[in-house]
């Protein structure tokens, strides 16, 4: 089956910066790769999704980028804000199959 | 509106008791999932369910069991509660072949006393 690594664990920086995590899948059968933010206690939330015959999408400060001959996807934030703060999950998938989820990034923006 | 709903939004059972947690979608979709929520925040799958096929992870003891009486609604049933089941559940709703998008209810936390 599928296998989801997601890197850091934890990520902190300054309001302004950027952030950056990544993931990385085993299934080459996988061709849908959706981005969820989960602020505590709320439900997770997708953010972002990105499907296998495009490279890079973006949506306003947020943008995803997928590298399928490497088998990784990683989720990009910049200028980064506060209200940015929460745990992210990657997940891969296809049509055909659930989708399988990273261990999540705990984000924290600080002022 | 809301897409995904679950019910109730908290439970608090002593050990041993039989539990259930009732998951509603009005999204049309045709796949819906439990999952559950430890305090590392790991997002485990615990089933997925269409009107053809129930995927268990070989991992959810037999003690937890998804009902389905439409395809609108699936509910999880939990016997003999233990402490570690203590964790949020989490419904969820996708259209299968349709890249599998899903989406989550707002959660139940469960504690077991």
């Amino acid at each position: 089956g599928e296998n989801v690594e997601q890197h850091p664990s934890t990520l902190s920086v300054q309001e302004g910066d950027s952030a950056v995590i990544k993931c990385t899948y085993s299934d080459s059968a996988s061709n849908y790769f959706p981005w969820y933010k989960q602020e505590l206690g709320k439900r997770p939330q997708l953010i972002i999704d990105i499907r296998s015959n495009v490279g890079e999408k973006k949506d306003q400060r947020i943008a995803v980028t997928l590298n399928k001959t490497a088998k990784h996807f990683s989720l990009h934030i910049t200028e980064t804000q506060p209200e940015d703060s929460a745990v992210y999950f990657c997940a891969a998938g296809s049509g055909y199959s659930t989708l399988t989820f990273g261990k999540g990034t705990m984000l924290l923006v600080s002022p | 509106d809301t897409a995904v709903s679950q019910t109730p939004k908290y439970l608090v059972t002593q050990m041993g008791n039989d539990k259930s947690i009732k998951c509603e979608q009005n999204l049309g979709h045709d796949t819906m999932y439990w999952y559950k929520q430890d305090s590392k925040k790991f997002l485990k799958i615990m089933f997925s369910y269409n009107n053809k096929e129930l995927i268990i992870n070989e991992t959810v003891p037999n003690r937890f069991s998804p009902k389905s009486p439409d395809k609108a609604h699936l509910n999880l049933h939990i016997n003999s509660l233990e402490l570690g089941d203590s964790a949020v559940y989490f419904c969820a709703s996708s259209q299968a072949r349709s890249y599998n998008t899903q989406y989550f209810g707002p959660g139940t936390r469960l504690t077991v006393l």
